[in-house]
Formats: structure tokens, sequence, C-alpha cells
């Protein structure tokens, strides 16, 4: 069965970077790509960006472009979102989840979430 | 930028009542690239409907979507207890992909 395992929860400093990582099992890790989601406190969901775990393009939202790197790892079929210069707005609970086409389309497995805190 | 608009905000209703969900697009969803996925409290959102009107794997069959366009529908035929939740839609015809608001459907 698919499964999607992230990594525990972080606390960071305004300005700083954090990374946020997906390990995948239960299928051809190859052959899907990786939605990256975040919901704040008591908000809404926020699609943040694909990515292909085949040939590792990315589709990121404008809003993040520059900002966030998403990438891949075939070898540890683990999947990772970085991103930088955080500000108090981008506490979340961060999610990634499986998709199948170029781009990002639905996301049919989901990972448990990664609550990523800024605060000074 | 695709605006997904879902209505109404919230739904109080009883269990083995039905439940008509709605979401609206600022334009035109191509090929029905929409999903409505289900999240409860403390947990990642689940997948229901994919391409406007395809269950899930594992989705119970009182759970159905219709729509195309730019109006969409989840209707959840009779309410089990464990339905009461929040419900997003998502388009992924357009980039960026975007979701709705949500709806939430709470116990009367």
């Amino acid at each position: 069965q698919v499964h999607l395992v992230q990594s525990g929860p972080e606390v960071k400093t305004p300005g700083a970077s954090v990374k946020v990582s997906c390990k995948a099992s239960g299928y051809t890790f190859t052959r899907y790509g990786f939605n990256w989601v975040r919901q704040a406190p008591g908000q809404g969901l926020e699609w943040m960006g694909w990515i292909s775990a085949y040939d590792g393009n990315t589709n990121y939202a404008q809003k993040f472009q520059g900002r966030v790197t998403m990438t891949t790892d075939a070898s540890t079929t683990t999947a990772y979102m970085d991103l930088r210069t955080l500000g108090s707005s981008d506490t979340a609970v961060y999610y990634c989840g499986r998709t199948d086409r170029p781009g990002g389309s639905y996301t049919d497995y989901w990972g448990q979430g990664t609550l990523v805190t800024v605060s000074s | 930028e695709i605006v997904l608009t879902q209505f109404p905000g919230t739904l109080s209703l009883s269990p083995g009542e039905g439940a008509t969900l709605s979401c609206r697009a600022s334009q035109s969803i191509s090929s029905s690239s929409l999903a409505w996925y289900q999240q409860k409290p403390g947990q990642a959102p689940r997948l229901l409907i994919y391409g406007s009107s395809n269950r899930a794997t594992g989705i119970p069959d009182r759970f159905s979507g219709s729509g195309c366009g730019t109006d969409f529908s989840l209707i959840i035929s009779r309410l089990e207890p464990e339905d009461f939740a929040v419900y997003y839609c998502q388009q992924y015809g357009g980039s960026p992909r975007t979701f709705g608001q949500g709806t939430k459907v709470e116990i009367k």
C-alpha cells in the first residue's frame, strides 16, 4: 500500500529556511509526481507546486517562485520541499501528496503533514 | 488564476439527510479537471472525487460528483456520522492549481 511519511515539526526564526522531506513507499516512485500543499492554522488549502519524480520537472505557484525549491531523490524514494526567507505567514502545516499527471493534478495519497512554526 | 468559490460555507444537517455542496469556478475548467477532498480536524485531506465525477479508490457510493465548465457539485446521499467534516474542491486544469475555501458539514 502507498505510504507517504513526512519529517517532523520544525520551529524556525524569521528569515530562516526549512526543508521538509516526504518518504514514499508502496509504489514505483518515478511513475508519479508530488504536489506540495500547505494549510495555515484554521485556514484552507494552498497549492505550492509540483515536481515530477521521473525527470525533476517542476511547476511552482507564482507566489512561491524564487523562494521554494522542490526536489526528489529516487535512490531513497524521498521528495523534498525547501522554503527560504520564512516569515510568520509561512506558519502552516505542509503536506506532500502523490499525483499522476504533469504539472500536478489531484492528489490521491497524502503525507501526514509537517507543522512549520515561524516565530522570533 | 482560477478562483473557486464554494457554497454554502456551512451546512447544518442530521445523520441520514442528504447534502449538496457547490463549487463555482471563475472561468471554465478544462477537461472537468476538478477534485473533491474531505478533511477532518488534525488529519490530512482525503481524495473523494477526481475528474469531476470519478470516485477515488475505497470511497463509498453515497458520494457522487457532477458538473462541468464552471459549476460543480458534490452530493452525499445519506450522511453517516463519519461524514461530518470540511470539504474542499480543487481545480487542476489551470495553473496555479487552486482550492476552494471549503464547506463545513456540521451536525445539526
